[in-house]
C-alpha cells in the first residue's frame, strides 16, 4: 500500500506558466487536502474536498484550482503561476469528512516559480 | 476565531534529556479537536495524536505524552529522555468540525535538535 502519492517530487516553473500536482491516494479516503508549507508559516489550507464530485476552498486558495472527478485523485492546478506560490505543497487524505479525523499526508512536492 | 500558538520556534537539547513542546490554542468553539504531527528531516508529516474537547486524560505512548488542559488553552507535548531520532519539526494543529469551512489550523511548529 502506497498510501499518498505526489508528482513531481520537485519542479522549477516559469512565471506564468501552468502547472497541475497530481496526487493519487489509495486508501479509499472520502476527504482530500491541499496545503502549502512556507518557512515561519507552518501549513496553510489551498482547497479540500470532503468527498468525490465536491471541492471547497481552504485559507489560501486564489491562483489555485482542483478537482475531484474520482475518489483516489485530487490534482491541484496553478493556471499561471507566480514566484510568491515558490513552496512546498502538501496533499492529505482522511478516512471521514471534516477535520475531526487526523489526515496523512504525502511526500510533497518542492515547487519553485521564477 | 482559530488560532495556534507554538511560541518555541527552536529547540536544542542533549540526547536523553526530557523536552516540552509548548501548544496554546484559541477557538470560541466547544467542541474541536487538537493534533500533534512530525515532520522529520526527510519532509513527510506523521500524524503523532489526535485529542477531543471532552477528552482530558492525559495520554502516554512510549517516551512521548501530551499534557490536554482546557483551562490554559494548551496541549502540550512531551518527550522523555530524547534520543537522536526525535530530531524533527513538531506541529501542533486544531480543528472545528462545526465551523462552516472544512479546515486545520496548524501552528508554525516548534524545530527540536536532539544533540548526541
Amino acid at each position: 500500500i502506497a498510501g499518498i502519492t505526489q508528482a513531481p517530487t520537485s519542479q522549477i516553473l516559469a512565471a506564468g506558466r501552468r502547472m497541475t500536482l497530481r496526487c493519487t491516494q489509495d486508501m479509499r479516503h472520502n476527504a482530500m487536502y491541499w496545503y502549502r508549507q512556507d518557512l515561519g508559516l507552518g501549513l496553510r489550507l489551498i482547497h479540500y474536498s470532503n468527498t468525490a464530485g465536491t471541492t471547497g476552498k481552504g485559507e489560501v486558495p486564489d491562483g489555485y484550482s482542483v478537482s475531484r472527478a474520482n475518489t483516489d485523485d485530487f490534482p491541484l492546478t496553478l493556471a499561471s503561476a507566480v514566484p510568491s506560490q515558490t513552496s512546498v505543497y502538501f496533499c492529505a487524505s482522511s478516512q471521514g469528512q471534516g477535520t475531526s479525523f487526523e489526515q496523512y499526508f504525502g511526500p510533497g512536492t518542492r515547487l519553485t516559480v521564477t | 476565531a482559530q488560532k495556534v500558538t507554538q511560541a518555541q520556534t527552536e529547540i536544542s537539547v542533549v540526547e536523553k534529556e526530557d523536552v516540552t513542546l509548548d501548544c496554546v490554542y484559541e477557538t470560541r468553539d466547544t467542541t474541536y479537536y487538537l493534533f500533534w504531527y512530525k515532520q522529520p528531516p526527510s519532509g513527510e508529516l506523521v500524524f503523532l495524536i489526535r485529542r477531543n474537547s471532552f477528552d482530558e486524560q492525559n495520554e502516554i505512548s512510549g517516551r512521548y505524552s501530551w499534557n490536554f488542559q482546557k483551562s490554559t488553552s494548551s496541549f502540550n507535548f512531551t518527550i522523555t529522555a530524547s534520543q537522536v531520532v526525535d530530531s524533527a519539526v513538531y506541529f501542533c494543529a486544531l480543528s472545528e468540525p462545526h465551523s462552516s469551512a472544512s479546515k486545520i489550523i496548524f501552528g508554525s511548529g516548534t524545530r527540536l535538535s536532539i544533540r548526541p
